[in-house]
């Protein structure tokens, strides 16, 4: 079965970082890319930026562009996402999603992650 | 970047009603179009790709059609659990974006 499993709930202060991670498996990882798409609570869903975990090429939106890294390690079939310094205003659930090519649709996502970051 | 403009934001159907949503892009984005369905609390799960291509084990009852700018999602008869949020979204170009989404509820 193919599956991405994203590490848990997460509650953070402001300019902590952190790194979320979501897991593949039941398929060739290095075969698909990598989306992460956030989605604040009762919110509609953006786009963060993509991977090709088999050479780490990566993509961002500018939104996301200079505030989060995505990264991938190939050999535990992983992608993340991470914060140097979270702000209160990344306080939203963070999906992961594949895709068979570096623009595709996105046929399996994560279960998703919460980020809560206050004060 | 592309906008995506999906309309109604919310409705109201009966169960056996013909619901239908549509979504508007910015500029041509050929038949880059996917929609996908997020129930309360889930993942978003794909519909429909390419604009009217059904995804394999997605029920008869949802379609799609559309090319360039202008596109349209239906559920033939709706049923308790198509209870969800419905989401178009273009991969014509980078970034990758979604319309605003679509609440569909029973009457």
């Amino acid at each position: 079965e193919v599956q991405l499993v994203q590490s848990g709930a997460e509650v953070k202060k402001p300019g902590e970082s952190l790194r979320i991670s979501c897991q593949g498996s039941g398929y060739s990882f290095t075969t698909y890319w990598i989306s992460w798409v956030r989605q604040i609570p009762g919110k509609g869903l953006e786009w963060m930026g993509t991977i090709d975990p088999d050479d780490s090429y990566t993509n961002y939106s500018p939104s996301s562009q200079g505030h989060v890294t995505i990264s991938a390690d190939k050999s535990v079939s992983t992608a993340y996402l991470q914060w140097s310094s979270l702000k209160t205003s990344d306080t939203a659930i963070y999906y992961c999603a594949r895709h068979q090519r570096s623009v595709a649709p996105f046929d399996c996502w994560g279960q998703g992650t919460l980020v809560t970051v206050s004060s | 970047d592309i906008q995506m403009t999906q309309s109604p934001s919310s409705l109201s159907a009966s169960v056996g009603d013909r619901v239908t949503i549509t979504c508007q892009a910015s500029q041509d984005i050929s038949n880059y179009l996917n929609w996908y369905q997020q129930k309360p609390g889930k993942a978003p799960n794909l519909l429909i790709y390419d604009a009217s291509n059904l995804e394999t084990g997605v029920p008869s009852r949802f379609s799609g059609s559309g090319s360039g700018t202008d596109f349209t999602f239906t559920i033939s008869s709706l049923q308790p659990e198509d209870i969800a949020t419905y989401y178009c979204q273009q991969y014509d170009d980078i970034p990758l974006t979604f319309g605003g989404g679509t609440k569909v509820e029973i009457k």
